[in-house]
C-alpha cells in the first residue's frame, strides 16, 4: 500500500466545512483512497473511498487530484460529533488483508 | 441492532488466565479479522480468516489463537494472559473483494 501523509491535528467550527487533506504521491494506478475515521476508544468506522472520479455519499465528499497524488475529505457541515482521528489509506481492491492505519488527523470541532 | 458485537466489552483478568473474547457479525460476510490497538498506536492485526474453513497469522499472532465456529463467529484466545496484552481488541468483517471494513465496538481488557 502506498504510504499517506496527513497533519496531526485540525480545527474545524461546528456548521462549517470540514476539509483534510491527504497526500499520496506514491499511488500506484490500482490503488485505491480510503478514509476511516475512529471516534474515541469506539471502532473504525468506513466513510468514503474513491479511486479517480470525486466521490460523495451521506457523509461527506471525496475529491481526487488528477494526478492522484492528494485528496480532501470534505464533511460538509461539521457537528461536535465529527470530532474524530481521521485515517487516509490507500490500498489496492482485494488486498483485504490488514488495513495500516497510521497516525490520522485528530479533527475537533469546536462550538 | 448492530452488524458486529464484541464480547464482553470489558473484562479484568490476571496474569496466567485464558481469556476468550468473541464476535459475531450479521452482515453475511465471509472474511474476519481480529486487531489490537494500544494507546496512541494504530491498529495491529493478530489473526484473520477469510472463510471457515481458512485461519492465517497476522502482525501480532504470538500468544493469542483464533476459531471460526462458523461464518458469522469468530473468537479470539489468549491461552495465558500477561500485562502486556492488555489492550483495546477490534473484530472486523468485510466482503470479498473489498476492503471496508465493519468494526465492532471493541473489547478492553487489562491483564493485571
Amino acid at each position: 500500500d502506498a504510504k499517506t501523509t496527513q497533519p496531526t491535528s485540525m480545527d474545524c467550527a461546528e456548521g462549517r466545512a470540514a476539509n483534510l487533506p491527504c497526500n499520496h504521491s506514491t499511488i500506484s494506478g490500482n490503488e485505491y483512497v480510503y478514509w476511516y475515521r475512529q471516534i474515541h476508544s469506539q471502532g473504525p468506522q468506513y466513510i468514503i473511498h474513491g479511486l479517480k472520479n470525486n466521490e460523495t455519499n451521506e457523509m461527506a465528499s471525496l475529491i481526487i487530484t488528477e494526478d492522484r497524488k492528494s485528496s480532501t475529505l470534505i464533511l460538509p457541515h461539521a457537528t461536535l460529533r465529527d470530532t474524530a482521528v481521521y485515517y487516509c489509506i490507500a490500498r489496492r481492491v482485494g488486498s483485504a488483508r490488514q488495513l495500516t492505519f497510521g497516525s490520522g488527523t485528530q479533527l475537533t470541532v469546536l462550538p | 441492532d448492530a452488524d458486529v458485537t464484541q464480547t464482553p466489552r470489558n473484562r479484568i483478568t490476571k496474569t496466567g488466565k485464558r481469556i476468550m473474547l468473541e464476535c459475531s457479525q450479521t452482515k453475511g460476510h465471509d472474511r474476519m479479522y481480529w486487531y489490537r490497538q494500544d494507546p496512541g498506536l494504530g491498529l495491529r492485526l493478530i489473526y484473520y480468516s477469510f472463510d471457515v474453513k481458512d485461519i492465517n497469522k497476522g502482525e501480532i499472532s504470538d500468544g493469542y489463537s483464533v476459531s471460526r465456529q462458523a461464518q458469522a463467529k469468530f473468537s479470539l484466545s489468549l491461552e495465558s494472559a500477561i500485562p502486556n496484552q492488555t489492550a483495546l481488541y477490534f473484530c472486523a468483517t468485510s466482503g470479498v473483494g473489498n476492503n471496508e471494513q465493519f468494526f465492532g465496538p471493541g473489547t478492553r481488557l487489562t491483564v493485571l
